[in-house]
This record gives structure tokens, C-alpha cells and sequence, in this order.
């Protein structure tokens, strides 16, 4: 059964103090892993895809990873604004629609 | 690039009703669109995935008679939900895709209270 799993569900940090987000995923064929970002009361904000093992993104303070088995969202450096839950996603190859199988998420709390 | 809005950002209805929410891709062509349905400190529930020009297939236990989908056009698809009950009151998220890429687009969301 594919499956996502995120962890930690919740994490607080001080300004400046760098850490990583984990997603561990099972797909039978993985087409692609997404990371969004997701506020209060607001439709999830996309950050990136990654397609294949050893591939890396970076978007500012923020680097997604990817290995066979797990996704990594390292986050440096960061600010009270990237306050938000991050959400992690897996779009399986044999999947026509295109639909994605979300993980609960991590909510990040950035401390001034 | 790839902007999706949604109208109305929040709705208030009365018990029995019908509310309708329109999803719009803005700069790009949505050949499939998705709708999504979350509830406090939860993660996204698919409802329904639906092409432009056919009918939408739903998840199991969502009820399509009362969830209505319409992906009339490349750019617009519409919910409606029907005889609107309490337990219907949630945060209802449309998405899209263009087709060349994989990604999904997120709309800002409708806030849905039935009273």
C-alpha cells in the first residue's frame, strides 16, 4: 500500500537554529515527491518536486533531498515567517490522474 | 505562473440549501482538477478528480449526488454542495494540473459554514 508518513508531526525552534523535516514514503513506482507549505485558513503553496534519488532543490532558506526511501526539507537559518505546516506528497507512476498521497504534515514554529 | 483562485473565500448557509464554489485556473489550463476537503489540524481528503469534459470520479464514501462537479472548460470547475447539512461545514480546496507538469496548483480555499 503506498503510504507517507512525516515526522516530526510538530517542531519549535528558535530563529537561526537549522533542523530538517523527514518524509518517509512506500510507493510502488514513485513519479514524483512534492513539498508544499501550507498557512492557516490558506490553500497549500507549492515548493518543490523532486523526481529520482539523489536530487536536490533549494528555494532560499530551504533545501528539499531525496533518497529511495525518504525526503528531507532542511531548513536554514529560519525566520518567524516560515512558521507553517509543510506537507509532504507522492504521485505514483502507474497513476493517470495525476492524484497525490499526502502525508499529515509537520508544523513548524519558528521562535523569535 | 500557475495562480488557481477560488469564490467565495467564505460562505454562510442555511441548513438545506445549496452553495456552489467556483475553481479557476488563471494563466494556465487546467486539464485536471481536484477537490479536497479539510477539517481542523488534519490533512487533506480527496473527494473528486475530474477532467475537462468528463464526470468526475469520486472517492469512495463521497457522496457524488450530493457533492456536485462540473469541469466544463479548461479553466473553470465548479463544487456545489447540495441540501447543505452541518456536518458539510469544513474548508473545501481546489487544485489543478496542466498536464505537462505534475505538480498541483492550490486554490486559497472556501471556508463553508452551514447553520
Amino acid at each position: 500500500e503506498d503510504q507517507v508518513t512525516q515526522s516530526p508531526e510538530a517542531l519549535r525552534l528558535q530563529e537561526g537554529e537549522s533542523s530538517s523535516l523527514n518524509c518517509s514514503y512506500t510507493v510502488s513506482g514513485l513519479r514524483g515527491l512534492f513539498w508544499y507549505r501550507q498557512d492557516p485558513g490558506k490553500g497549500p503553496e507549492f515548493l518543490f518536486t523532486l523526481y529520482s534519488a539523489g536530487e536536490e532543490k533549494e528555494k532560499e532558506r530551504l533545501k528539499a533531498t531525496l533518497t529511495k526511501k525518504e525526503s528531507f526539507l532542511h531548513i536554514t537559518a529560519p525566520k518567524p515567517e516560515d512558521s507553517a505546516t509543510y506537507l509532504c506528497a507522492v504521485q505514483a507512476a502507474r497513476d493517470s490522474n495525476y492524484q497525490l498521497i499526502w502525508g499529515a504534515g509537520t508544523k513548524l514554529i519558528i521562535k523569535p | 505562473g500557475a495562480v488557481v483562485s477560488q469564490h467565495p473565500s467564505w460562505v454562510i448557509c442555511k441548513s438545506g440549501t445549496s452553495v456552489k464554489i467556483e475553481c479557476r485556473s488563471l494563466d494556465f489550463q487546467a486539464t485536471t482538477m481536484f477537490w479536497y476537503r479539510q477539517f481542523p489540524k488534519q490533512s487533506l481528503m480527496l473527494m473528486a478528480t475530474s477532467n475537462e469534459g468528463s464526470k468526475a470520479t469520486y472517492e469512495q464514501g463521497v457522496e457524488k449526488d450530493k457533492f456536485l462537479i462540473n469541469h466544463a472548460s479548461l479553466t473553470l470547475s465548479t463544487l456545489t454542495v447540495t441540501s447543505a447539512h452541518p456536518e458539510d461545514s469544513s474548508f473545501y480546496i481546489c487544485s489543478a494540473t496542466s498536464g505537462s507538469a505534475y505538480e498541483q496548483y492550490f486554490g486559497p480555499g472556501t471556508r463553508l459554514t452551514v447553520t
